[in-house]
């Protein structure tokens, strides 16, 4: 098993720019989850989706949206990148038969807006 | 406001010796608590749940108390070695919701 897998590994984009983070998971897990981690906050939950074709708000939504089509991908896109979001962005999935089960992350993306 | 705390100062301690970790929170009522560590350039990886009505978990060297009282968790690593070095992450978790609200994590270095 892979795992959670995440593309790319690293981006640099130019403020306006627009991409989409890939994650990928080959345990059949139910939840899926997207963060980024800046130092000195942590990890910051963006989105998340208890299910395909489900999605949710996070901590820090504001830039983003996500879609969950397959149950084993979940999406990041910024429509147009701000400085404000350069950052690693984790993905992580966990199983649904409790909630509050452990999070399995993914290797993380490193982007850069300039 | 909700907040969780955790040393933000980096932990240096010798091989051999216990490293104790905290992790403080105020304004949550959390039903689980989560123990992650991550290595640079890797994403978190799990360690240890404890429940609410837990006192105390312990896997080989690692062991978490959580006191729902005084609103902590402490994580302990015995015989600590090198290879523990690390940046160690908490994570809450209420009832009723799905998701987990990490806090900044604590680097810890193990000397030899």
């Amino acid at each position: 098993n892979a795992g959670v897998t995440q593309t790319p590994k690293f981006r640099v984009l130019k403020t306006g720019q627009s991409m989409t983070l890939l994650c990928a998971q080959d345990m059949n897990h139910e939840y899926m989850y997207w963060y980024r981690q800046d130092p000195g906050m942590g990890l910051r939950l963006i989105h998340y989706s208890v299910g395909e074709g489900t999605t949710a708000k996070g901590e820090v939504p504001d830039g983003y949206n996500v879609s969950r089509l397959k149950k084993q991908n979940f999406l990041l896109g910024l429509e147009s990148a701000a400085p404000s979001q350069t950052s690693v962005y984790f993905c992580a999935s966990s199983n649904g038969l409790a909630n509050y089960n452990e999070q399995f992350f993914g290797p993380g993306t490193r982007l850069t807006v300039l | 406001s909700q907040k969780i705390e955790q040393n933000s100062e980096a932990l240096n301690i010798q091989e051999g010796k216990t490293a104790t970790l905290t992790c403080n929170y105020t304004n949550y009522s959390p039903a689980y608590l989560q123990w992650y560590r991550q290595d640079p350039g890797r994403g978190p990886v799990f360690l240890l749940l404890i429940r609410e009505n837990e006192k105390e978990k312990r896997k080989e060297r690692l062991k978490v108390t959580f006191d729902t009282t005084l609103k902590q968790s402490l994580f302990h690593i015995t015989a600590s070695q090198p290879a523990d070095s690390a940046t160690y992450l908490c994570a809450l978790h209420t009832s009723g919701t799905y998701k987990y609200i990490f806090g900044t994590g604590t680097r810890l270095k193990v000397l030899a």
